[in-house]
């Protein structure tokens, strides 16, 4: 049962342009969530993250959305740069619980074109 | 700071067979966590260990077992491989247990099992 969903596997931007990817999760419990990059042959790189208190979270060209009521969190990327092209997770946990195990997507899998 | 350092990075076993594998957390970090990544499952998490004890296990059989010593270094070990172990295992580590903090990974070990 995949309780964090990417349903776009994968999603292509012209350079400078902004790059949304999209992230859906179905348990209520999570309150902590978190975008990793990925390149071939390397472990996820931590990009960026919210708690569930927060609606919003930035960090430089990157940008976290949390819907809690939609169980929804998108990541924006602006502008896009061809370095981006990597596969992203998004990841969540239930904080709350004590439990520190990530519950990862699927992945989309970003092209950023020059 | 070094990162989380995996090894080996590449193993190829036989069905039947058992493997170790080895990570060394970011220094400071005393929580654990190893994951594996496939292509159709994506990343789901195996346990996690701090202080030397399991805190939190995932869905894995039991021929799937880890332990962590005295210094926060963590070995995973797989029994009686099957082929659909082939797989990337990822290392996490984070300062503690419970967050919300992020988890840092290694490099992976790509095991194919043949």
């Amino acid at each position: 049962d995949q309780q964090v969903k990417q349903n776009s596997p994968s999603l292509s931007v012209q350079e400078g342009r902004i790059s949304i990817l999209n992230c859906d999760y179905t348990n209520s419990m999570f309150d902590y969530f978190l975008w990793y990059k990925k390149y071939p042959a390397e472990g996820p790189t931590f990009l960026i993250s919210i708690s569930s208190i927060k609606d919003k979270n930035e960090d430089g060209r990157f940008t976290v959305f949390l819907n809690k009521s939609a169980k929804h969190l998108s990541l924006h990327i602006v502008p896009s740069q061809p370095g981006d092209s990597a596969v992203y997770f998004c990841a969540a946990s239930a904080v709350q619980t004590g439990a520190n195990n990530l519950f990862f997507g699927t992945g989309t899998r970003l092209t950023v074109i020059p | 700071k070094a990162g989380v350092t995996q090894t080996p990075r590449y193993l190829i076993k036989t069905r039947g067979q058992q493997v170790t594998l080895s990570c060394s957390p970011i220094s400071g970090h005393r929580s654990v966590s190893w994951y594996q990544q496939t292509p159709g499952q994506g990343l789901q998490f195996l346990f996690e260990y701090f202080s030397e004890t399991q805190r939190n296990k995932g869905n894995f059989p039991g021929r799937f077992s880890g332990r962590q010593f005295s210094n926060s270094r963590s070995e995973m070990n797989v029994s009686t491989l099957e082929l659909g172990d082939s797989a990337l295992y990822l290392c996490a580590s984070s300062p503690a247990p419970s967050g919300p903090y992020e988890q840092y990974f290694g490099p992976g070990t790509r095991l194919t099992v043949t």
